[in-house]
């Protein structure tokens, strides 16, 4: 299947501080990206959906100049959080689709980035 | 907006036994697909099992199926012959038909393999 790779796989980072987490398609182009965040033991949460060459689409709820997301070429998105805070903590994933083969629906996912902020 | 109910928050099943996970979802939609994802501890999401809506036949992968209930919106996933390794967490989801459409997660169900 296809290859979705996220890095870095751990952060920790200060309070009010920045941070960027890239998501990559290895082996596929990648026009829309997905970003989800999950608390422990409980479900993945859309955060955005990512579109190559333009603006993301923010789930309601969702600041989106808190969480600023880049989706600069084919293969590569962004997740910065900004001025990040304690209550960011989290984990973040990101999903792509590949178009090539069958039409299957699949997503393939990214291996999560674990954000700790202090 | 599209739902997707799972009511089991866990389920625990004896080694080598089957085990069912129940699933419900809310659409108007005809043409979509629904998903079992496991997600381990390591936390990356695995696809187990996928079924194309207008498909009548349940989708079966190996040790994995589905009973997939189109009017009952109903999709459950049964494990069979249970081993260590499929303890982990659930997500059943759906996702409209058509490209840049998102998925949408149940709330997960943790199973537990006893051996």
């Amino acid at each position: 299947g296809a290859v979705v790779s996220q890095h870095p796989s751990r952060v920790i980072c200060k309070s009010g501080t920045s941070v960027k987490i890239e998501c990559r398609s290895l082996d596929f182009q990648a026009t829309t990206m997905f970003w989800y965040r999950q608390f422990p033991k409980q479900s993945l949460m859309l955060m955005a959906t990512s579109n190559e060459g333009s603006k993301a689409t923010y789930e309601q709820g969702v600041e989106k100049d808190k969480f600023l997301i880049n989706h600069a070429s084919l293969t590569l998105s962004t997740l910065t959080v900004t001025s990040a805070h304690p209550e960011d903590s989290s984990f973040y994933i990101c999903s792509a689709r590949d178009l090539r083969g069958a039409n299957t629906g699949e997503l393939f996912f990214g291996e999560g980035s674990r954000l700790t902020v202090l | 907006a599209q739902t997707v109910t799972q009511s089991q928050p866990e389920m625990s099943v004896q080694e080598a036994e089957t085990v069912t996970l129940s699933c419900t979802y809310d659409t108007s939609e005809s043409d979509y697909y629904l998903f079992w994802y496991k997600q381990p501890p390591s936390r990356q999401m695995i696809l187990v099992i996928r079924q194309e809506a207008y498909k009548q036949q349940n989708a079966t992968e190996n040790r994995f199926s589905v009973n997939f209930q189109k009017a009952a919106k109903s999709f459950s996933l049964k494990i069979s012959d249970s081993q260590l390794g499929d303890a982990a967490m659930y997500f059943c989801a759906y996702r409209s038909a058509g490209y840049g459409n998102k998925l949408v997660f149940g709330a997960g169900t943790i199973l537990r393999v006893k051996s």
